[in-house]
């Protein structure tokens, strides 16, 4: 069963770094989402992207933030300089595109530690 | 901003059907409702979703109500790889548009 694919998994970076996050969507879908999940709280939009463009970002994807598609596969968030609070489970997900209402797929998650 | 209610957690027998219900008393003509989960601190898992119907696929039930403003989802035989937190997210099927999670449903299956 095809699945979103994020890595790395578990990433721990120093204060003011730059990290980059790294997915590989669903073959042939067309819609891209970031999520994060800060522990113990809700899973948080960050922001979509479809057809090579920002569609929607929240409030949370300021500046220092900023998503790319560098090739016909991948899916990146950049954190220009972390900080503290930007410690988080990071979720990619994917979505077809057909008429109708359809679900969004999930990857497993990078834990971002932020020291 | 939140457009359902959910209880906070529920309580399930192993082998016995959970009901968990959703208010969604504002919801549009045009939006879905979509249920997820997700188990410990894993990726949101794709649950079901509908518009007006009812739906069944191999891993649960929705019961959508003719007013639409509720909906339950129903998860036949609860087993106890079934606790998870229960997402119930209503939205409009259009480019882009997020799925908005809430503070859901902490479903404890009990042996």
């Amino acid at each position: 069963e095809p699945e979103v694919t994020q890595t790395p998994s578990h990433q721990v970076t120093q204060m003011g770094q730059e990290v980059i996050l790294r997915c590989v969507p669903i073959s042939n879908h067309l819609y891209f989402y970031w999520y994060r999940q800060i522990l113990g709280q809700k899973v948080e939009f960050l922001v979509s992207f479809y057809n090579n463009e920002i569609s929607e970002k929240s409030e949370i994807f300021d500046d220092q933030f900023s998503v790319e598609r560098p090739d016909g596969s991948n899916f990146t968030l950049k954190i220009r300089s972390t900080k503290l609070e930007d410690s988080a489970m990071y979720f990619c997900a994917s979505r077809p595109l057909l008429s109708g209402g359809t679900e969004a797929f999930f990857g497993q998650g990078t834990r971002l530690t932020v020291v | 901003d939140a457009k359902t209610t959910q209880p906070p957690s529920m309580d399930c027998a192993e082998g016995r059907a959970a009901n968990l219900p959703c208010n969604h008393s504002t919801i549009s003509g045009n939006e879905y409702v979509y249920w997820y989960r997700q188990i410990h601190s894993q990726g949101p898992q794709y649950i079901i979703h509908g518009l007006k119907n009812n739906e069944t696929n191999e891993m649960a039930s929705l019961i959508i109500t003719e007013d639409r403003k509720s909906s339950t989802l129903i998860l036949p035989h609860a087993t106890l790889r079934d606790t998870a937190v229960y997402y119930c997210i209503v939205r409009v099927e259009g480019a882009g548009n997020q799925f908005y999670f809430g503070t859901g449903t902490s479903l404890t299956v009990i042996p």
